[in-house]
């Protein structure tokens, strides 16, 4: 099966450019996260989504930072405009709802996307 | 609310030796998870294991294996006759049932196994 696929693996702008990263998850997943990774903050959650509806976006930066998750298999993060501060790498990852087995409580990360805005 | 300490920022041992990598958690809830994660140098994150908060059984898989304390709060990971391989950055996590199972994760101890 595939895992989380992600999309670019690599970006690189220019401060103020709109940047989007995609994220398909893996196939009868119903929960969707976006992670940012940097030096001075570690992992922290961005967003999440159940059953394609955003549930928590408390760990939204600011405005400038949007996602959506149009169906069950695609979601967007986008930040318009970027600034250099954004540069991180930015995961998604997925996991099954429900229950309380192995497959309901972990999370699998797809190979996040480094970006870097000049 | 729920954290996790990994208290090693860095750790450096020969290949073969065997390293432990602390991890510590704080939480109210009586039904959590905890996890352990790889990111190797190519930056991708691996699950390795994932324990609930009933179950302290130890576990072991292959060279690796980890030691659940729930009386000091301790999720503890030891790799075995380490390889060079397993240098990365290891991350322990914590979900609790009461918070939609979002996960928190700890800092992070980057481990370089020399040849």
């Amino acid at each position: 099966d595939a895992g989380v696929i992600q999309s670019p693996r690599h970006e690189v702008t220019e401060m103020g450019q709109e940047v989007t990263l995609r994220c398909k998850p893996i196939s009868g997943h119903d929960y969707l996260f976006w992670y940012r990774q940097t030096m001075m903050r570690g992992l922290e959650l961005l967003i999440y989504f159940n059953n394609n509806v955003p549930i928590d976006d408390s760990g939204m930066p600011e405005d400038r930072f949007s996602a959506k998750m149009p169906n069950a298999s695609f979601s967007t993060l986008k930040i318009q405009p970027s600034e250099p501060r954004d540069s991180a790498v930015y995961f998604c990852a997925s996991r099954v709802g429900g229950g309380s087995g192995p497959t309901h409580t972990t999370q699998y990360f797809g190979p996040g996307t480094r970006l870097l805005v000049l | 609310a729920q954290k996790v300490t990994q208290a090693q920022t860095e750790i450096s041992v020969v290949e073969k030796e065997d390293v432990t990598l602390d991890c510590v958690y704080e939480t109210r809830d009586t039904t959590y998870y905890l996890f352990w994660y790889k990111q190797p140098p190519s930056g991708e994150l691996v699950f390795l294991i994932r324990r609930n908060s009933f179950d302290e059984q130890n576990e072991i898989s292959g060279r690796y294996s980890w030691n659940f304390q729930k009386s000091t709060s301790s999720f503890n990971f030891t790799i075995t006759a380490s390889q060079v391989v397993d240098s990365a950055v290891y991350f322990c996590a914590l979900s609790e049932e009461g918070s939609a199972r979002q996960l928190t994760f700890g800092s992070g101890t980057q481990l370089t196994v020399l040849p």
